[in-house]
């Protein structure tokens, strides 16, 4: 079966504390992995793809095939970086469909 | 334009209303997407288009109609809903899977 599992609903730290949002997949196929923010009121927006290894505002994720997993990390929070994180699976094996996780909300404190 | 808009940002509509939601995008997107966001909880898909045909339909109840006119319109046609359809409808399109998606802002359903 096709899961993804984001296992913290809340995640609160300070700010300047290291970040580790988790996310742990299911999947036959090859996957493709995605991070999703959305910040209060605002869209949907995608943070980060495994395919293209890149860093945004700070954030990273590695995938590692052999434990199923692309948690996203960042070395110092900041307090604009309290939000709704997703993290998504799509594939070719779903035929474009894209599988989001339950959702993690960090919230950095002062 | 990288941007995908999504109009009404609200309706609210009687369950016995025929109403429609519309989706654009102008970035050359072969795939077109319809998602539900209940508060607090993960976009569910509803529905995905792919080169302006259905492709998968994720069960959805025959009370919510997609279509799609053309390459960069999608629409949601919407009848007798029931209460619990209240929810934050979602568009959203894409290049292919490695892109991942380009989100509207959503249109804000309240059915009474």
């Amino acid at each position: 079966a096709q899961r993804v599992t984001q296992p913290e609903k809340l995640l609160s730290v300070f700010k300047g504390a290291p970040v580790e949002l988790k996310c742990n997949y299911s999947y036959s196929g090859s996957p493709e992995l995605f991070w999703y923010v959305q910040y209060s009121r605002q869209r949907l927006q995608l943070l980060l793809r495994h395919i293209s290894r890149e860093s945004i505002k700070g954030f990273t994720a590695d995938l590692n095939k052999g434990e199923t997993s692309f948690h996203l990390k960042k070395p110092f929070a900041q307090e604009e970086d309290s939000a709704m994180y997703y993290c998504a699976l799509g594939g070719s094996s779903n035929t474009g469909k894209l599988i989001f996780g339950q959702g993690t909300t960090l919230q950095v404190k002062p | 334009d990288t941007e995908v808009t999504q109009t009404p940002k609200h309706l609210v509509m009687g369950m016995t209303n025929k109403k429609s939601l519309k989706c654009e995008q102008h970035m050359g997107h072969r795939a077109m997407y319809w998602y539900k966001q209940k508060a607090k909880k993960p976009p569910e898909l509803m529905f995905v288009y792919s080169y302006e045909k259905l492709s998968i339909n994720e069960s959805v109840p025959s009370r919510f109609s997609p279509e799609c006119p053309n390459s960069s319109l999608l629409n949601l046609h919407l009848h007798a809903l029931q209460p619990e359809d209240s929810a934050l409808y979602l568009c959203a399109s894409s290049h292919g899977d490695n892109y991942g998606y380009t989100f509207g802002s959503g249109t804000r359903l309240t059915v009474v």
